[in-house]
């Protein structure tokens, strides 16, 4: 199985702050890589697939890239609303589709 | 606009066993793979399982193989979770999802939980 690993798993940092997390997979998976936004209490969203690809409801201010093994979701301007917690999930080739196991994003 | 609502959770005993439902809405349910995904209070999101559009394909976390079996009813637009020898540490939350773009999973119910405990 591919072991998905995301740092930091927390963090916090102030309104308007450059907030990256970085996902690493254990093996190459090209870029079959989402990321997703569950804020406290709710479902989780699907925020970018394929590693850079934002759905349309995301700001801008949200990017992904990377290819491989390693990954990064950018949040360029931190703002009040991004208080979540960030996971990577990769979905390459057959399940099992596995996640990572979350940053906790935290303003201070 | 896409709806997906899960039921059927609730407390069961160890050993016993529990069938969750997830009924779609607003897209084209014949279509679509569709997974679960469970998340325990407080902890990460785990992938449980998938079953593609027209069900002759599943496949399972090692966690519940042989225990849990993904089924769906696309004239029903239901998905569905047949859990059996449930354990404790099967107590999660369990959200039906669906498969979009490379099996990105774009849309989530609320989900429904499971609680294992005597």
């Amino acid at each position: 199985d591919i072991q998905m690993t995301q740092s930091p798993s927390s963090l916090s940092a102030s309104v308007g702050d450059r907030v990256t997390i970085t996902c690493r997979a254990s093996q190459n998976i090209n870029t079959y890589l989402n990321w997703y936004q569950q804020k406290p209490g709710k479902a989780p969203n699907l925020l970018i697939y394929a590693a850079s690809s934002l759905q349309s409801w995301v700001p801008s201010r949200f990017s992904g890239s990377g290819s491989g093994t390693d990954f990064t979701l950018t949040i360029s301007s931190l703002q009040p609303e991004d208080l979540a917690t960030y996971y990577c999930q990769q979905t390459y080739n057959t399940p099992p589709w596995t996640f990572g196991q979350g940053t906790k994003v935290e303003i201070k | 606009e896409v709806q997906l609502v899960e039921s059927g959770g609730g407390l069961v005993q160890p050993g016993g066993s529990l069938r969750l439902s997830c009924a779609a809405s607003g897209f084209t349910f014949s279509s679509a793979w569709m997974h679960w995904v469970r998340q325990v209070p407080g902890k990460g999101l785990v992938w449980v399982s998938h079953i593609n559009s027209d069900g002759s394909s599943t496949s399972y976390a090692d966690s519940v193989k042989g225990r849990f079996t993904i089924s769906r009813d696309n004239a029903k637009n239901t998905l569905y979770l047949q859990m059996n020898s449930l354990r404790a540490e099967d107590t999660a939350v369990y959200y039906c999802t669906r498969g979009g773009w490379l099996q990105a999973l774009n849309y989530w119910g609320q989900g429904t939980l499971v609680t294992v405990s005597t």
